[in-house]
């Protein structure tokens, strides 16, 4: 079984820094079938990046995502305020889904 | 648009039964992988299982925490998503998600949740 571990658990950055989150997994996984997410308060995550490095449809080009095998990474090269939010990875394999256990972004 | 409605969530003691409902619309639900994650109350994202399409065989695929106590299963004929939730602990209490897969494994639309409290 797969585990993703995600780091730091928290990020305190300002807006208009750079933020660079990382998830781990236990096994290779290719460049294949891992995905990020981003969540706010009281809301529903939604789909920022799939296959590693692909931006999901309406997300802005200031989130990108990088990585192969074991260590992948999801960059946000200038934070908006509206950006400081929970980051979750997940990964898919063989009719298995798993999510790491997030990282916060939080507002120094 | 992508849209996905749950309901049916609710107060239920240890032990019981409920089932949740997400509504679909806005794509091509019969040919969709469709599936279910929950939070549980401050704390991260657990899968919780995905149902493939008819053309794909319909198979089913369950998280270990929840097999042989949910059950998933859909209406392609009302473009409505089911999970039977049985057997309750008091540690399935969470916001549950429906979930649309898109390629790759991911899940490219959300519903806004319905919250399952186990308490007696």
């Amino acid at each position: 079984e797969i585990v993703l571990t995600q780091s730091p658990g928290t990020l305190s950055l300002s807006p208009g820094e750079r933020a660079t989150l990382s998830c781990r997994a236990s096994q290779s996984l290719g460049t294949h079938y891992l995905a990020w997410y981003q969540q706010k308060p009281g809301q529903a995550p939604r789909a920022l990046i799939y296959g590693a490095s692909h931006r999901a449809s309406g997300v802005p080009d200031r989130f990108s995502g990088s990585g192969s095998g074991t260590d992948f990474t999801l960059t946000i090269s200038r934070l908006a305020p509206e950006d400081f939010a929970v980051y979750y990875c997940q990964h898919y394999d063989t009719s298995r889904f798993t999510f790491g256990p997030g990282t916060k972004v939080d507002i120094k | 648009e992508v849209h996905l409605v749950e309901s049916g969530g609710g107060l239920v003691e240890p032990g019981g039964s409920l089932r949740l409902s997400c509504a679909a619309s806005g794509f091509p639900f019969s040919a969709a992988y469709m599936g279910w994650v929950r939070q549980a109350p401050g704390k991260g994202l657990e899968w919780v299982g995905r149902v493939k399409s008819k053309g794909a065989g319909g198979t089913v695929d369950y998280a270990a925490p929840v097999k042989s106590r949910f059950t998933i299963s859909r209406d392609d004929s009302k473009n409505v998503l089911y999970l039977q939730v049985d057997s309750l602990r008091t540690e399935d209490t969470a916001i549950y998600y429906c979930t649309w897969e898109v390629p790759e494994g991911a899940f490219g639309s959300w519903g806004q949740g319905t919250l399952v409290t186990v308490s007696s």
